[in-house]
This record gives C-alpha cells, structure tokens and sequence, in this order.
C-alpha cells in the first residue's frame, strides 16, 4: 500500500516568500506529526494532530509557522515570510493511533532551501 | 522535559563487525523508539520497546528502563546497514508528549 509522501521534495525559496508543504498520511491514519530536520541533527518536532484537530504545537518555532489538516487526511504547513533560518527538511509522520506511543510511518520529506 | 543523548555520534565498522549504538535519557518513560535514516533522509521505525529485547534479523534493542538506558545492536553488519540510527523518548516523559530524539549515530560501515 502507499505511504506517506510529501510534496514537494525540493523547495528553493527567496527570503520573504511564503511557502506551503504538502503531507498525504497513510489511509485511515488518525495522527499526524510534523518534524524539522536541521542538518545534522534528530527531527525536532512542530505539531499534532488527531483527525482534523491540532492538538499539540509547541513546537512550532514562530507564528510565522501554521499547519492544518481540515479533513483530517491531507495536513499543509505554511511558512509565511521565510527566513534563512527555516532551512531544514520537513519530515511529517502518521500512525495508526492516537496519542504519540504508537509506530511511526515518515514521509521523505520536504528540502526546503530559503536564500 | 526529557533529554536523549545518543553515542557515539559517528562510527566506523569493517563488514562482520558486531555493533552497538547507545541512548540515555533523563526521565523515565513508558517507550522508546529505535529509527534509521537513510542518506537522501528516508526515516522507517525500526523498533519500539518498553522493557526487556527485541530481535528483527540482525538487529537487536534492549532498554534498561531503571537506568534509563537502550542500546541498538547489529549482528554481523554489512555496507547496507550505513545509515543514521536515531533514538527518540517522549518529551515529558511515561508516555506523554511529542518524541524527543536524539541526535543520531551515523553508521559507516566498510567492506
């Protein structure tokens, strides 16, 4: 069956540009997470959902950051005005139930590159 | 909020070689998580465990959950077994909150 994919894989942004990064969990999946990836680094996680609501998102680093998941498939995260510093890869993970102790399927994320 | 910290950061292994990746954290949880990434980023879980071992082909984990302490071991490894092993605990420890991972061990291993 299909996984979890992402779109789009490469993003080139210029400074100040809004972007949108698309996550299509697995079927049927009730959770979704969204993650940064730094170079380097461990994911660092953004947000939550369960369904369509977003229940955790202490993690995401500004207001400039918003994600959403209206019926409760399909999730975007938004970047408004991009700066340097949100280069990273967007990694977002669904599973199968609810709550954050069950196994995770990661999608292979989103290069963003903001110049 | 819990902290992971993984080690080493990076190893090298000749082909056969027996391996072993460690993960502490600091507040005592209900479950960890044992990832690999690929190059080009491609994360899959590879285990989950709360107490005791778990066994997947060559790949073995074991949490010691009074330590707060799991390590990831490869039996007999090989060049495809390269890659980045990530370990990650729940943030606030037991089973609540996002995952915290570490910061990764980057496997290399020669033939």
């Amino acid at each position: 069956g299909a996984g979890v994919s992402q779109s789009p894989r490469y993003k080139v942004a210029k400074r100040g540009q809004d972007v949108a990064l698309r996550c299509d969990p697995i079927s049927g999946h009730v959770s979704l997470f969204w993650y940064q990836q730094a170079l380097g680094q461990g994911p660092e996680f953004l947000t939550y959902f369960q369904n369509e609501a977003q229940l955790d998102k202490s993690g995401l680093p500004s207001d400039r950051f918003f994600a959403e998941r209206p019926e409760g498939s399909v999730s975007t995260l938004k970047i408004q005005r991009t700066q340097q510093e949100d280069s990273a890869v967007y990694l977002c993970a669904s599973s199968s139930g609810s709550r954050y102790q069950e196994t995770q399927y990661f999608g292979p994320g989103t290069r963003l590159l903001v110049l | 909020k819990n902290e992971v910290e993984q080690s080493p950061q990076n190893l090298t292994a000749q082909e056969g070689e027996f391996i072993t990746i460690n993960c502490s954290y600091s507040v005592g949880i209900s479950a960890l998580h044992w990832l690999q990434q690929h190059p080009g980023g491609g994360i899959v879980s590879l285990f989950m465990l709360s107490s005791g071992k778990k066994k997947h082909g060559r790949l073995i984990a074991t949490i010691n959950i009074q330590e707060k302490h799991s390590s990831l071991h490869i039996t007999a490894s090989h060049p495809r077994d390269s890659a980045v092993y990530i370990c990650a605990a729940p943030n606030y420890g037991g089973s609540q909150g996002n995952l915290i991972f570490g910061k990764g061990t980057k496997l290399s291993v020669k033939p």
